[in-house]
């Protein structure tokens, strides 16, 4: 069965700081890959998706990016954290456009 | 217009009732619609999907599609404590890469 893993879990992280959030799947290969992220009070905010290695494509301009070194790897990034970067990170796949998507345990940041 | 509107609550309904979620979404190019249920501090989880217009029943929940009134919703039989969370309705993006969108979420409190 296909399992996705993310970590960490939770972090704490200075403004001007780099950040590092990674994400693996197992049992599956290929798959479309997704990074949210969901902001108190508001709803998830897809920030990067990719359907293949070494392609990425962003949906909201920031200071944050993202990579995919491995098939089953996403990684997402940023050089130096801003205070509106807190946020509860979540990475997601997808087997088809009728199956939805299975969700990491999410990261939560708080940029301090 | 938002792309995906939901009520965001609380819906408070007592143990034994019928809870009724309700989301419109705003592009009648979309043809794939999901709920997920996103208990506090952790990741959603799918439990419902659907694409064709009427009504899709799993186990006490049911999703209802009308595209013409652009209208999904999830009924949600013989509610219990176990279900109060916050349920989120996601739309599919036409265009490809099954990317979605996501209401803000209802949430959902059963009371015993």
């Amino acid at each position: 069965s296909q399992t996705i893993h993310q970590w960490p879990a939770t972090l704490v992280q200075p403004v001007g700081s780099p950040l590092s959030l990674e994400c693996t799947v197992e049992g599956t290969s290929n798959p479309n890959l997704y990074w949210y992220r969901q902001a108190a009070g508001r709803g998830l905010q897809l920030l990067f998706y990719s359907v293949g290695i070494g392609q990425i494509s962003s949906e909201v301009p920031q200071n944050l990016s993202a990579s995919r070194p491995q098939d089953r790897q996403f990684i997402l990034s940023s050089k130096k954290l801003l205070l509106s970067d807190s946020g509860f990170y979540l990475c997601a796949w997808t087997g088809g456009a009728n199956y939805g998507y299975t969700f990491g345990s999410g990261t939560r940041l708080t940029v301090v | 217009q938002k792309e995906v509107e939901q009520n965001s609550g609380p819906l408070s309904v007592p143990e034994g009732a019928i809870a009724s979620l309700n989301c419109t979404y705003s592009d009648r190019g979309s043809q794939s619609f999901f709920w997920y249920r996103q208990y506090s501090g952790k990741s959603p989880e799918l439990i419902m999907f659907i694409y064709s217009n009427g009504d899709k029943e799993d186990g006490r929940f049911t999703a209802q599609l009308n595209k013409a009134s652009q209208y999904v919703s999830l009924l949600i039989r013989d509610s219990q404590p176990s279900d109060s969370a916050t349920y989120l309705c996601a739309v599919n993006r036409p265009g490809g890469y099954q990317k979605v969108t996501f209401g803000i979420g209802t949430k959902l409190q059963v009371i015993p």
